[in-house]
């Protein structure tokens, strides 16, 4: 079956604790994507990658940082996490940029 | 002013109902256009994509596009319970430079049995 999988689904933590939120797709896709997803506000771009060791920022991209060492893997990394980035989390991954994306099913993180 | 504009709702219909959902935007750049539906607890998945002016219809959904007017619709026919969900709609430029795909808020659909 075709999916993008996000892993953890929910996470508490606390401010300034490093954390890591994973990204697989088994499309075989070349870009990938990470969205932050806020009342009032929509999806909102953090990152994206059109490949392996190419990635961009998007529209809010303080504050995280991400990886494309393999095709199907994109973490998203919270290295001192803050209250302002509890969210709603995806991740999507299409054939090309422009494409139509397929996303995970989403990753709640909430900072204390 | 937002690049695309769409009404939170939330909006309510019986059963059976046609729904409209809409969308407005700015950017002339626009060339293709998306409708994605998302559950609660669950990430957006594709509807309906089309390219340019013009409608694409498939089951009970239909896609249309005026791109001289730059709005964009999305009609349900003969709305079921299921249908209850929240709809971004989300367009791209389709050439030149980075194809980044803008998206609406989301409207709020609720099909009451």
């Amino acid at each position: 079956e075709a999916q993008v999988t996000q892993n953890p689904r929910y996470l508490i933590t606390v401010t300034g604790k490093k954390l890591t939120v994973t990204c697989s797709q088994n499309m075989n896709h070349e870009y990938m994507s990470w969205y932050r997803q806020d009342p009032g506000l929509g999806l909102r771009q953090i990152y994206y990658s059109m490949n392996v060791e190419v990635t961009d920022k998007g529209d809010v991209p303080e504050g995280y940082k991400v990886s494309r060492k393999e095709k199907r893997n994109f973490p998203l990394i919270l290295e001192s996490p803050s209250p302002n980035q509890t969210s709603l989390y995806f991740c999507a991954s299409s054939l090309y940029e422009g494409q139509p994306q397929h996303f995970g099913d989403g990753t709640r993180l909430s900072i204390l | 002013q937002k690049e695309v504009e769409q009404d939170p709702g939330p909006l309510s219909v019986p059963e059976g109902a046609i729904v409209s959902l809409n969308c407005t935007y700015s950017n002339s750049a626009f060339q293709y256009f998306m409708w994605y539906r998302q559950y609660s607890r669950k990430g957006p998945e594709l509807l309906m994509y089309t390219y340019s002016s013009g409608n694409k219809e498939d089951g009970r959904f239909t896609a249309q596009v005026d791109k001289s007017s730059k709005y964009i619709s999305l009609f349900i026919r003969d709305s079921q319970p299921s249908d209850s969900a929240t709809y971004l709609c989300a367009m791209g430029p389709g050439s030149g430079g980075y194809q980044k795909v803008t998206f609406g808020t989301g409207t709020k659909l609720q099909v009451i049995p």
